[in-house]
């Protein structure tokens, strides 16, 4: 059973341009977290997403920053005019359906390293 | 206010030996998870023990296992027979609203770092 997948592990972007993140949740989980860790920190959320929608995105800076997790295919972080304050670990994390017995468990991809020059 | 503490920034112990690693945390909410992941040096986040506030027996997971001390508002990780393989970045988390319905977002403590010497 496939874990969480993300591409690309390594994103090099220059200041002002976009940066797109992706992530494949585990097999029959349809809950997606996106978590930002800067360095030498912990893990701070950022939104919250279920198939077509957002559930919960309190953690996401107001501006530049828009993630999406469509009905078909991998869920989206997307940095628009990237600053060199968004160098950071992101990522992205996935939980199962209801009733499954590990249901309270979020699972972790294993991240995408964003650096902007 | 910080709702998960670490205080112990690193952390050293002898191949073979226990280590207990430190978490406390502050919730108002009745129900809520407590979570330990280990981030090594390669960077991914491996989960490894979870405790519901709920759960009358401390959890437990191979060589891991939880000190679940609720009135203290502390959740230890205790870590037996350490492997040099164990040499990693520890982070505490916890989600409130534990419920088999709730999906709520995690928060994490600063982590210790763990370093195990031969």
């Amino acid at each position: 059973n496939a874990g969480v997948m993300q591409n690309p592990r390594h994103l090099v972007r220059r200041r002002g341009q976009e940066a797109r993140l992706r992530c494949s949740p585990m097999k029959g989980h349809s809950h997606v977290y996106w978590y930002r860790q800067l360095p030498e920190e912990g893990l701070k959320f950022m939104v919250y997403l279920q198939k077509e929608n957002i559930i919960d995105e309190s953690g996401m800076p107001k501006e530049r920053f828009s993630a999406e997790f469509p009905k078909e295919g991998p869920s989206i972080l997307r940095i628009q005019q990237v600053v060199r304050g968004d160098s950071a670990a992101y990522f992205c994390a996935s939980s199962p359906m209801a009733g499954h017995q590990f249901a309270d468990t979020q699972y972790f991809g294993p991240g995408t390293r964003l650096t902007v020059l | 206010a910080q709702k998960i503490t670490q205080t112990q920034p690193g952390m050293f112990v002898q191949e073979k030996e226990a280590v207990t690693l430190d978490c406390t945390y502050d919730t108002s909410d009745q129900s809520y998870g407590l979570f330990w992941y280990k981030q090594p040096s390669s960077g991914e986040m491996i989960f490894l023990i979870y405790q519901g506030s709920y759960d009358e027996q401390n959890a437990t997971e191979g060589r891991y296992s939880l000190n679940f001390q609720k009135a203290r508002k502390s959740a230890n990780l205790v870590i037996s027979a350490s492997q040099l393989g164990d040499s990693a970045m520890y982070f505490c988390a916890m989600r409130e609203g534990a419920g088999g319905t709730s999906y709520g977002k995690l928060t994490f403590g600063q982590g210790t770092i763990l370093t195990v010497h031969p």
